[in-house]
């Protein structure tokens, strides 16, 4: 069975500040997936990234950054110089490539406030 | 493209009525599927589809039935609504699992009395 924990259920920083979301994840499958999404007050939810267990290099993309560690089965999450736009709940995710059981396991999610 | 959309966007029902769910995508998606969100739980999955006639359970499935006769569209129905279903129900849909990221509607707000 695959597990995905978020820890941090809430955070708050001042604006500016640097964040990192956790996400520990369990899964005995050697091939899976690995997302981030953000669910902004507006209740959509948002794909910010997509990484697969064979590609541990960590990814930028702007003021955003992801750490992928599978020796921790770690998969966090760093917003630098945070802005009042980033307040939202952060979801991370698991997906195994399991023919016909296949599902997107998502943890419980991180509140983040971005206080101005 | 509409992408996901999801109908109603809120609804009020009594214990005991009955509902449907309408979620429609114009991505070609073969994979659907129907979340529940609910505080502190994250998202859980209720059921899914992997193409057009075919359906699954997921996590959650109990208290909710799926049908998916056209590729574009994902029906969730309640037969018998009871409180503890009152959430927010999101609909996604991916080209295909693992490998793709879902696309999520913008949710449904229940509210069961």
């Amino acid at each position: 069975a695959q597990k995905v924990t978020q820890a941090q259920t809430e955070i708050s920083v001042v604006e500016k500040e640097d964040v990192t979301l956790d996400c520990v994840y369990e899964t005995r499958d050697t091939t899976y997936y690995l997302f981030w999404y953000k669910q902004p007050p507006s209740g959509e939810l948002v794909f910010l990234i997509r990484r697969n267990s064979f590609d541990e290099q960590n990814e930028i993309s702007g003021r955003y950054s992801w750490n992928f560690q599978k020796s921790t089965s770690s998969f966090n999450f760093t917003i630098t110089a945070s802005q009042v736009v980033d307040s939202a709940v952060y979801f991370c995710a698991l997906s195994v490539l399991n023919f016909g059981n296949e599902k997107l396991t998502f943890g419980t999610g991180t509140r983040l406030t971005i206080i101005p | 493209n509409a992408g996901v959309t999801q109908t109603p966007k809120f609804r009020v029902l009594k214990t005991g009525q009955s509902m449907t769910l309408l979620c429609a995508q114009d991505m070609n998606h073969e994979y659907m599927y129907w979340y529940r969100q609910d505080p502190g739980m994250g998202l859980r999955l209720i059921h899914y589809s992997v193409g057009e006639g075919t359906t699954a359970k997921g996590e959650v499935p109990d208290g909710y039935n799926v049908s998916r006769l056209k590729k574009q569209n994902f029906l969730l129905g309640l037969e018998s609504a009871a409180p503890s279903q009152t959430s927010v129900y999101f609909c996604a849909s991916s080209y295909r699992v693992g490998t793709n990221e879902q696309f999520f509607g913008p949710g449904t707000r229940l509210t069961v009395l």
